[in-house]
Order: C-alpha cells, then structure tokens, then sequence
C-alpha cells in the first residue's frame, strides 16, 4: 500500500497570506496526486490533477507542484472562502488518501 | 451537467448489510472514459476510498474492505449501488459516490451530496 502523509495538520493563516500544505508518498507516485477542499457537511471539491493542472473553474490562486513522492498545495492569497480542510489523493494505484490539513482563520 | 445522488436507509443494525445506491443524471453511466466509485468519512475523520466499478461491470476494491464489499452497475437506471456486509459501528460514516476518469493521472471530478449510514440497534 502507498501511504499518504500531508503537514501540516492544522494550519492557522490569515486572509492574504500565503500558504503552503506538502504532501508526501511513502513511494514513487510519477504526478498522480490529486488534491481537493472540503467544507463542513460539503462533498470534496476536486481543486488540482495531475499534480499540478488546475480543474476547470478553480481559481488561479491554488497551485500544485512535485512529482514523484513529495508534492505541494499553494494557496497564493487566502480568500475567506479558502478556509476549509485540504486532502491530498494518490491515483497511482489502489486510491488513498491522506489525513487531511484543516486550515483555519487566524 | 452530471449529477449524482445518493440513496437509501439512514440506520442500519450491527451485523446487517448496508445497500445504498447512486443515481447518475445528466450524463450516462455507460460511457467508456469513466469509473464510478464510493468514497467513505467517519464522522470527524478523513475519507476513506471502498472501491469502483466501469459500465461493463468490472471492479476494483479497496483490499482492506474488499471482504465485505461489493459494488454492482444498473446501466438501464443509470445506477450504481454498494453493499456492505456484517456491519459494525466502525462503519458509521458519510458515504459518498463519485466519478473519476478511467485511466491518466486524474481525480475524482463529480460527487454526489454524500449521505449519512449509522449502525447502531
């Protein structure tokens, strides 16, 4: 099984900072890392593919890099909006996820 | 746009089977370029994937549930349904149904509202 571990856990950021949330594979996933935001009682929303594409009406402030076991999710300006829990998703093999990273307003 | 909705029984009883249902509007479950698949959350937890299934009826389960698991596709519905068997507490969650591309690096595009299974007596 591929194991899936994202830092940090919490994160507590302001409106217009920068942010940053890294997730890492404990082998060799080439770019088939997904990353969604969650909201209280939503569904996931599905916000990076392949590592770093940008899925169709996400905003340009989320980005995604890495490739291979460690990858990165930026939020370059937080919006009001952006405060929510982040999970990383390998699709690689047998889908898993990681332990998620609750970002909150500082 | 496609749609998908889960359905079925809110509570279901300690070593029981759970049977939920997801219902695709909008598109057709028979297209060739998809998986349709359940995704899992414990109440305060992270999400957990159970397994998915092509049109054409062939299935990939996650091995840690795979026991007790089995997804099946109604393409003149435009269903697809999961069964969970010898259900415990554990598996009290909100589950979810989603669609994800059938090959390529990409992730799950489309989610139903997810719907909340408690086991309890």
């Amino acid at each position: 099984d591929i194991q899936m571990t994202q830092s940090p856990s919490s994160l507590s950021a302001s409106v217009g900072d920068r942010v940053t949330i890294t997730c890492r594979a404990s082998q060799s996933i080439s770019s088939y890392l997904n990353w969604y935001q969650q909201k209280p009682g939503k569904a996931p929303k599905l916000l990076i593919y392949a590592a770093s594409s940008l899925q169709s009406g996400v905003p340009s402030r989320f980005s995604g890099s890495g490739s291979g076991t460690d990858f990165t999710l930026t939020i370059s300006s937080l919006q009001p909006e952006d405060f929510a829990t982040y999970y990383c998703q390998q699709s690689y093999s047998t889908p898993n996820f990681g332990q998620g990273t609750r970002l909150e307003i500082k | 746009q496609l749609q998908l909705q889960e359905s079925g029984p809110g509570l279901v009883k300690p070593s029981e089977t759970l049977s939920l249902t997801c219902t695709v509007s909008g598109g057709s479950i028979s297209s060739s370029s998809y998986y349709w698949g359940w995704i899992r959350q414990p109440p305060g937890k992270g999400l957990e994937w159970i397994g998915s299934i092509y049109y054409s009826g062939s299935t990939y389960y996650n091995p840690s549930l795979k026991s007790r698991v089995t997804i099946s596709v109604d393409t003149s519905k435009n269903q697809f349904s999961l069964k969970l068997s010898s259900v415990t507490a554990a598996d009290t969650a909100v589950y979810y149904c989603a669609r994800r591309r059938r090959s390529g690096p990409y992730g799950m595009d489309v989610w139903g509202q997810g719907t909340t299974v408690t086991v309890s007596s």
